[in-house]
Order: C-alpha cells, then sequence, then structure tokens
C-alpha cells in the first residue's frame, strides 16, 4: 500500500504565478482534504472533496481552488501567488468524511 | 469557535525520563481528538486517537493519552522517551457531524538529550 502520495516533493514559484499540487489517495479513500502548514505553525485546513465535490471549506480566498477526478486524486491550485503562500501543504485522505485521516509527506512551496 | 492550544512551544527531556505534553481545547460538544508527529520536513504521523469509551487510550511508539472531559483536556505521555522520539506533536481535534476537518494546535517540539 503506497499510503498518501504527493507529488512534487518541492518548488519554486515566482511572485503572481499559478501552482499546481497534486495527491493520490491512499488505496481505497475517497475523500482527500488539503492544509497549509506555515513555518512554525499547525496545519490549517484548507477545503476537503468528496464525491469530486468541494465539501467544506476552510478560510482561505477565492485563488485556493482545488479539484477532485473519477479516481480520487486530487489537485489543489493556487493563483496570483503571495510570498506568504509559502509552507508545507499537505494532503489528507480517508474513507468518506467521517473516518481518520492519514497524510501525505507534503509539497514544499517557496514563493520568491 | 473552535480551538486547540498547546501550551508548551519546546519541551526538552532527558533519554529515559517521562514525558507529558499538554493539550486544551475549546469546544461546545466533545470532539474526536487526536495525537500527531512530524519528523523535521515530513507529513503527519497519526499517534493515537479518542472517539469514545475507555478515556485511556493507547497508541503507537509507547504513547499514550488521556481524555478528561472536565478539564477539556488530552494530554499525551510516554513512560521513557528514546532519543527517536525528538520531533514536533500536534494535537488536533475534530467534530465529525462536520466530517474529518481537523483543527490543529500551534505543536510542541520535543527535543531528547542524552
Amino acid at each position: 500500500d503506497a499510503g498518501v502520495t504527493q507529488s512534487p516533493t518541492h518548488l519554486i514559484k515566482t511572485r503572481g504565478q499559478q501552482v499546481t499540487l497534486r495527491c493520490s489517495p491512499k488505496s481505497g479513500h475517497d475523500t482527500v482534504s488539503w492544509y497549509q502548514q506555515a513555518l512554525g505553525q499547525g496545519p490549517q485546513f484548507i477545503f476537503q472533496y468528496y464525491e469530486e465535490e468541494e465539501r467544506q471549506r476552510g478560510n482561505f480566498p477565492d485563488r485556493f481552488s482545488g479539484h477532485q477526478f473519477p479516481n480520487y486524486s486530487s489537485e489543489l491550485n493556487v493563483n496570483a501567488l503571495l510570498l506568504g503562500d509559502s509552507a508545507l501543504y499537505l494532503c489528507a485522505s480517508s474513507l468518506e468524511v467521517y473516518t481518520e485521516a492519514f497524510f501525505g509527506q507534503g509539497t514544499r512551496l517557496t514563493v520568491v | 469557535a473552535q480551538s486547540v492550544t498547546q501550551p508548551d512551544i519546546h519541551i526538552t527531556v532527558s533519554e529515559g525520563a517521562s514525558l507529558e505534553l499538554r493539550c486544551n481545547y475549546s469546544y461546545g460538544a466533545t470532539p474526536y481528538l487526536f495525537w500527531y508527529v512530524q519528523s523535521p520536513g515530513q507529513g503527519l504521523q497519526l499517534l493515537l486517537k479518542y472517539f469514545s469509551g475507555d478515556t485511556l487510550v493507547q497508541g503507537i511508539k509507547g504513547f499514550e493519552a488521556e481524555f478528561k472531559r472536565s478539564q477539556s483536556s488530552f494530554n499525551l505521555r510516554k513512560p521513557s522517551v528514546h532519543w527517536s522520539d525528538a520531533a514536533e506533536y500536534f494535537c488536533a481535534v475534530a467534530l465529525m457531524e462536520y466530517g474529518n476537518k481537523l483543527v490543529f494546535g500551534a505543536g510542541t517540539i520535543l527535543r531528547v538529550k542524552s
């Protein structure tokens, strides 16, 4: 079982650019959540996808958007990048929305 | 608003000594409770969880946690710390009627001295 996999591991972007992060859930899982973890802080919930629909959303601007595909994998898109978007982005998957979540290793995004 | 407080930013313990990491939450109802561990640059690994039942829960790597409703606390303990336990520990809560959206504390960095 590969667990939750995220790509890329690291990337560097320039302010104003757009970025797409990818997540493949653990085998058998159908729900994907995204979190942002700024340096020295706990993860903050961005949004959750279930059955290809955004089910819940945290307090993040519309620059943050996502998608879930029929195979349950997911993308996180961030437009008009700001320096403050630099963080570790974590994907978590679960079986339906009411069970414990398993986390991937994260994507480290640096905005310069 | 839902919140989780981990009062200790850093804790240093000697190898072999006991450990207790504190966690308090603010919720209207009893939430589901979790402890995660994170090594530098890595994702989060679930140590243990409390959903209901026995208030003392056992987890992986010899960790345990006790839920105390009256104190809104869920403290993590380990009787004897190993050098490999050095990491950052996060307490998290979720109200399952809203799905498994997790609200995390700010974390406690554990240093182990030999």
